[in-house]
């Protein structure tokens, strides 16, 4: 069936990295963008990152920019998130999710029909403390 | 970044009866395609968020048809026809049309 699953979260100090995994099976992942979104405890949604298909565009949100970078691998069909820098308010469950179609050729892709975040991993739970 | 902003924060509801949440954007969500991009997401307690409306109006794969999605622009309203116990949760609406994507602060519903 189609499924995320996240991995690689844990207790790292302030300052540190940590390299989040998300596993995808049940769909050709490598015809959809890839998204993460994290919620910090007791709080809301906040939408962090995406890529495209063929790693050729990202967009992070400002609050990780320069700190947190996306990328994928379609032959392992793994989406990642290197998490450098790491601050208490890091802190969250990280989810994975799927993103809208697109269409490449070489490494050029259009963005395809929209349905939403379609499906989701479980989280893993990153925690930043000292 | 476009700001969503929905009301009310917390909504108690009975079994049977009807509910309603609306979701307000800082700029319109309505892309040259058509189409308005905005999601609606349900959270249940201790489990990951669930897709329910995409693009304003439609229903995702699964989703009971007691859930409806209306509007244009920059006004968004999510409604359940007949609430269920299962229903409870909390209620995100999210915009879609720019990065970063950017979600409301949440609905908690509550019987």
């Amino acid at each position: 069936q189609v499924q995320l699953v996240e991995s690689g979260g844990g207790l790292v100090k302030p300052g540190g990295s940590l390299r989040l995994s998300c596993a995808a099976s049940g769909f050709t992942f490598s015809d959809h963008y890839m998204s993460w979104i994290r919620q910090a405890p007791g709080k809301g949604l906040e939408w962090i990152s995406y890529i495209n298909p063929r790693s050729t565009y990202t967009n992070n949100a400002d609050s990780v920019k320069g700190r947190f970078t996306i990328s994928r691998d379609n032959a392992k069909n793994s989406l990642y998130l290197q998490m450098n820098s790491l601050r208490a308010e890091d802190t969250a469950v990280y989810f994975c999710a799927r993103d809208r179609y697109a269409s490449c050729s070489n490494s050029v892709c259009y963005e395809g029909p929209y349905y939403g975040l379609d499906v989701w991993g479980q989280g893993t739970t990153v925690t930043v403390s000292s | 970044d476009i700001v969503m902003t929905q009301s009310p924060l917390s909504l108690p509801v009975t079994p049977g009866e009807p509910a309603s949440i609306s979701c307000r954007s800082s700029q319109s969500l309505l892309h040259s395609d058509g189409h308005n991009y905005l999601d609606w997401y349900l959270q249940r307690p201790g489990q990951s968020p669930q897709l329910l409306i995409y693009l304003s109006s439609n229903r995702a794969s699964g989703v009971p048809d007691r859930f409806s999605g209306s509007g244009s622009g920059r006004d968004f309203t999510l409604k359940i026809s007949r609430v269920e116990a299962e229903d409870v949760g909390v209620y995100y609406c999210m915009q879609a049309l720019q990065p970063p994507r950017t979600f409301g602060h949440g609905t908690k519903v509550e019987i």
